[in-house]
């Protein structure tokens, strides 16, 4: 268990549609990492926060959008749904920024989005 | 911004052989180069990584080497078993934590 909570852990819904996905980091993480992980394809980076604040940004479409909240719990947010967006979803948490401190990510489970 | 390349894709081998995966990296500001283990159903779990000062790192069966001047770097699997069979991913660091494509490592019984 890496300590890194998402849910949901599947999500089906129809192209359109918007989803939110949660993602709750290892106690004492500040960074938050979203990852997006298609068939047959590598970990593409989307965005990371640290602290509540917007770090660094990835290939992460305009249709998607997400954000830290004090808690330091972040949300992503899909919207208006294509085919294409059917993958899995990881979140990744580490200690702090990463080029004053790079270390390892620890990863959640993923929550697989289904666009039907 | 940074582009890692990742081969091979696929690899298969016999228990007990030994494995060797490698990796490319663009940027010369990556100073972190981290090796990730996906088992089936899981995320990504950190295997070993190395920074940029140092050249070569072994833990156990798994070691790995970086060489600054080529940008490249190498995972090498000694004595493998077929509980090593996942996918492998490489990465590369500076502000963003950048992933290669991934390697399907099959280890034959």
């Amino acid at each position: 268990d890496s300590g890194v909570t998402q849910t949901p852990k599947h999500l089906i819904t129809a192209t359109g549609q918007r989803v939110t996905l949660r993602c709750s980091p290892r106690s004492g993480d500040l960074s938050v990492y979203w990852y997006q992980q298609s068939l047959d394809q590598g970990l593409q980076f989307l965005i990371q926060y640290y602290n509540g604040e917007e770090r660094a940004k990835g290939n992460i479409l305009e249709r998607f959008s997400a954000q830290q909240f004090p808690d330091l719990h972040s949300e992503l947010n899909l919207s208006s749904l294509e085919l294409g967006d059917s993958a899995l979803y990881f979140c990744a948490s580490s200690v702090g920024d990463r080029i004053t401190n790079p270390g390892e990510l620890f990863f959640g489970e993923g929550s697989r989005l289904t666009v039907l | 911004g940074e582009n890692v390349e990742q081969h091979p894709s696929t690899l298969s081998v016999q228990e007990g052989d030994s494995a060797v995966i490698k990796c490319t990296y663009s940027d010369s500001a990556s100073n972190y180069f981290p090796w990730y283990k996906q088992e089936l159903g899981k995320g990504p779990q950190l295997i070993i990584d190395i920074r940029s000062n140092v050249g070569e790192k072994k833990d156990q069966r798994i070691a790995v080497t970086l060489n600054k001047t080529a940008k490249h770097f190498s995972l090498h699997i000694t004595e493998t078993q077929p509980e090593d069979s996942a996918v492998y991913f490489c990465a590369a660091s500076y502000q963003k934590v950048t992933f290669g494509i991934g390697t399907k490592l099959q280890v034959i019984p």
